[in-house]
């Protein structure tokens, strides 16, 4: 059965630190496709990145950054020098043969000014 | 372009009342999905449409909740009736097929609270 861990519930720090949100999955499928998405407090889910199980290369966009590894079964996200505005919940998401969407259960990540 | 609508925005009903919840997807988008999202959860699918059928709703309590999708464009789910567990946002996703690599584009969400 498919399922996504986010262990983290919930991540505090101070604006213009790193912050790294984690990801585990299962799943039996070997193709299959993870997501991130943002939930801010107005609650609307925005997507972030999608990741195919073929393509091990982490990705960087702006001051987000994504390391996926097979080996461990992990899909981790980084936010360099956060900012008052990446407070949200961050939900880790895959999708496999089932053609479900299956959700972490988000982290709350709470940037300090 | 628009993104998916949803109405409405916040609801409030007392217990074993009904309540629908209407969306209307992102123009195009033949895949249809309504999630429940408890606090403090991820969203958990409730049904998937293609185009107006039903291809997934084994996820759907069908003894009080209903789901339709007339013409394959908006789509209405139904509760009756209400019970105080129901109380949840609901939020309706669409996107342009059914792939499991297709990004899903989601609604702001209908937030019940059941009294």
């Amino acid at each position: 059965a498919q399922k996504v861990t986010q262990a983290q519930t919930e991540i505090s720090v101070v604006e213009k630190e790193d912050v790294t949100l984690d990801c585990v999955y299962e799943t039996r499928d070997t193709t299959y496709y993870l997501f991130w998405y943002k939930q801010p407090p107005s609650g609307e889910l925005v997507f972030l990145i999608r990741r195919n199980s073929f393509d091990e290369q982490n990705e960087i966009s702006g001051r987000y950054s994504w390391n996926f590894q097979k080996s461990t079964s992990s899909f981790n996200f980084t936010i360099t020098a956060s900012q008052v505005v990446d407070s949200a919940v961050y939900f880790c998401a895959l999708v496999d043969s089932s053609y479900k969407l299956i959700f972490g259960s988000g982290t709350r990540l709470l940037v300090r000014p | 372009e628009a993104g998916v609508v949803q109405s409405p925005r916040y609801k409030i009903i007392e217990k074993k009342q009904p309540v629908a919840f209407w969306c209307n997807p992102i123009s195009g988008h033949n895949t249809l999905y309504w999630y429940l999202q408890n606090l403090g959860q991820g969203p958990e699918l409730l049904i998937r449409y293609e185009n107006e059928e039903a291809v997934d709703d084994s996820q759907l309590p069908k003894d009080r909740f209903s789901a339709e999708r007339l013409k394959g464009v908006d789509s209405t789910l139904k509760i009756q009736p209400a019970e105080l567990g129901d109380s949840a946002v609901y939020l309706c996703a669409s996107s342009p097929g059914l792939a499991e690599y297709n990004e899903q584009f989601f609604g702001p969400g209908t937030r019940l609270t059941v009294l």
